[in-house]
C-alpha cells in the first residue's frame, strides 16, 4: 500500500522559510522511474506544480519559484523535504506531495495535503 | 512554460448526461496529458494518463482522447459521485508540468 503524508507548520510569518516534509511508504525513491513531487493549491484556485525529485536525485524546480525552492531527500527514512524561502501571504495554499511515475509521467498517489497560511 | 487552457471553466449537467471537457496546450505535447478529479477538501485523483490510458480502478465511463495540442475528457453517463473539479496536466515539458485552470462540474 502506497501512502504519502505531508508535515510541517500550518502558520508561517512573511519572510520566513517554510520547511515541509513528505514521508512516504510502499515504494522506494531509488527505483527507476519514480519521483516525488510537490504541488500547491491556493484556496479556491487551481493546482500549481512546484518541484520534483527523481530516483537518481535529479531535481527540477518551477522556473517562477526556482530561486526560493530546495528539495532534499533521505532515502533511509523515505522522506523528501521541500524548503521555500522568503514566504509571502500569496504563498498561502494547501501543499501536496505526490508520487511521480514514469515513463508516462503522472502523479498516481497523493498525500492528503497540508494547509500553510502565511500571515504576521 | 506550456500553457494549458481548459473549457468550459464550469459546467452544469444531470445524472446520466454525457459530458466532455476540453484541454488545449499552447504547443504540441505529444499525448503527455493527464486528467485528475478533485473533490472539495480532498487531494486530486488520477483518472487518465498519456491522454487515453485509464488508471487502474477508474470506472470505464471515463475516457480520454486527443493528440497534438487538443485533448478531451469524456464521462459517458454522469454518476452522482462524478460531480467534482477536473484538471488536465501536461508532462511533455519539465519544468514545470503545468495544470489547467480546472473545470467545475456541478449538478443541474
Amino acid at each position: 500500500q502506497i501512502t504519502l503524508q505531508e508535515s510541517g507548520p500550518t502558520l508561517v510569518k512573511p519572510t520566513q522559510t517554510l520547511t515541509l516534509t513528505c514521508t512516504f511508504s510502499g515504494f522506494s525513491l531509488t527505483t527507476g522511474g519514480v519521483g516525488v513531487g510537490w504541488i500547491r493549491q491556493p484556496p479556491g484556485k487551481s493546482l500549481e506544480w512546484l518541484a520534483l525529485i527523481y530516483w537518481d536525485d535529479d531535481k527540477r524546480y518551477s522556473p517562477s519559484l526556482k530561486n526560493r525552492l530546495t528539495l532534499t531527500r533521505d532515502t533511509s527514512k523515505n522522506q523528501v523535504v521541500l524548503t521555500m524561502t522568503d514566504m509571502d501571504p500569496l504563498d498561502t495554499a494547501t501543499y501536496y506531495c505526490a508520487r511521480h511515475y514514469g515513463p508516462e509521467f503522472y502523479f498516481d498517489y497523493w498525500g492528503q495535503g497540508t494547509l500553510v497560511t502565511v500571515s504576521s | 512554460d506550456i500553457q494549458m487552457t481548459q473549457s468550459p471553466s464550469s459546467l452544469s449537467a444531470s445524472v446520466g448526461d454525457r459530458v466532455t471537457i476540453t484541454c488545449r496546450a499552447s504547443q504540441s505535447i505529444s499525448s503527455f496529458l493527464n486528467w485528475y478529479q478533485q473533490k472539495p477538501g480532498k487531494a486530486p485523483r488520477l483518472l487518465i494518463y498519456a491522454a487515453s490510458t485509464l488508471q487502474s480502478g477508474v470506472p470505464s465511463r471515463f475516457s480520454g482522447s486527443g493528440s497534438g495540442t487538443d485533448y478531451t475528457l469524456t464521462i459517458s453517463s454522469l454518476q452522482p459521485e462524478d460531480f467534482a473539479t477536473y484538471y488536465c496536466q501536461q508532462t511533455y515539458s519539465t519544468p514545470p508540468n503545468t495544470f489547467g485552470q480546472g473545470t467545475k462540474l456541478d449538478i443541474k
